[in-house]
């Protein structure tokens, strides 16, 4: 099965900085990745699919790149609704495996 | 407005069965794909299974393969997951999730109900 890892694990950032996270998988998903966001005691929500693609509603400041193996989200001008965990998930192949997580909280 | 809404979790001791229910509104049930994705208390995410619209294409983790079986009844607009000879790392918190996939088969998962709680222990 193919696997995704996710680093940083954690990370705390201010309002205002920009924050980049990194998901790997361990083959080549080409840009088979979507992120989604999820605050404490609510569901995830998707934030962009096929590596780049925000979902409608998704401010501007979100931002997905990479291809094959690597990928990154990146968060500029972090604002106080953004502290949450971020999970990468490939699908290109069942099952669809979903990276660690990792959690973005306040410094 | 699209809503999932998920039922029939609860406490349940190992071996023992449980049926989750899905109810969907707000779009049309029948055209779209689903999963189920479950999250054990403060851990990730887990993808469950898939069915397709259609119902002809069906997949499992093998974590579950060969005990959870998913349907769909698209006259109800319901998803359903039989959930049987239950683990103790099958708790968690079990979501249906709307699957967006495209006529490519891209998949992404654009619409979550809030999750019910299922608890396995003796």
């Amino acid at each position: 099965d193919l696997q995704m890892t996710q680093s940083p694990s954690s990370l705390s950032a201010s309002v205002g900085d920009t924050v980049t996270i990194t998901c790997r998988a361990s083959q080549t998903i080409y840009t088979y990745l979507n992120w989604y966001q999820q605050k404490p005691g609510k569901a995830p929500t998707l934030l962009i699919y096929f590596t780049s693609t925000l979902q409608s509603g998704v401010p501007s400041r979100f931002s997905g790149g990479g291809s094959d193996m690597d990928f990154t989200l990146t968060i500029n001008n972090l604002q106080p609704e953004d502290f949450a965990s971020y999970y990468c998930q490939q699908s290109y192949d069942t099952p669809f495996t979903f990276g660690p997580g990792t959690k973005v909280d306040i410094k | 407005e699209v809503e999932l809404v998920e039922s029939g979790g609860g406490l349940v001791q190992p071996g023992g069965s449980l049926r989750l229910s899905c109810a969907a509104s707000g779009f049309t049930f029948s055209e779209y794909s689903f999963n189920w994705v479950r999250q054990a208390p403060g851990k990730g995410l887990e993808w469950v299974s898939y069915i397709s619209s259609s119902l002809r294409t069906i997949y499992y983790a093998d974590s579950v393969r060969g005990r959870f079986t998913i349907s769909r009844d698209n006259a109800d607009n319901s998803l359903y997951l039989q959930m049987n000879n239950l683990r103790d790392e099958d708790t968690g918190l079990y979501y249906c999730a709307r699957d967006a996939v495209d006529t490519s088969g891209y998949h992404s998962l654009d619409n979550w109900g809030p999750g019910t709680l299922v608890t396995v222990s003796s």
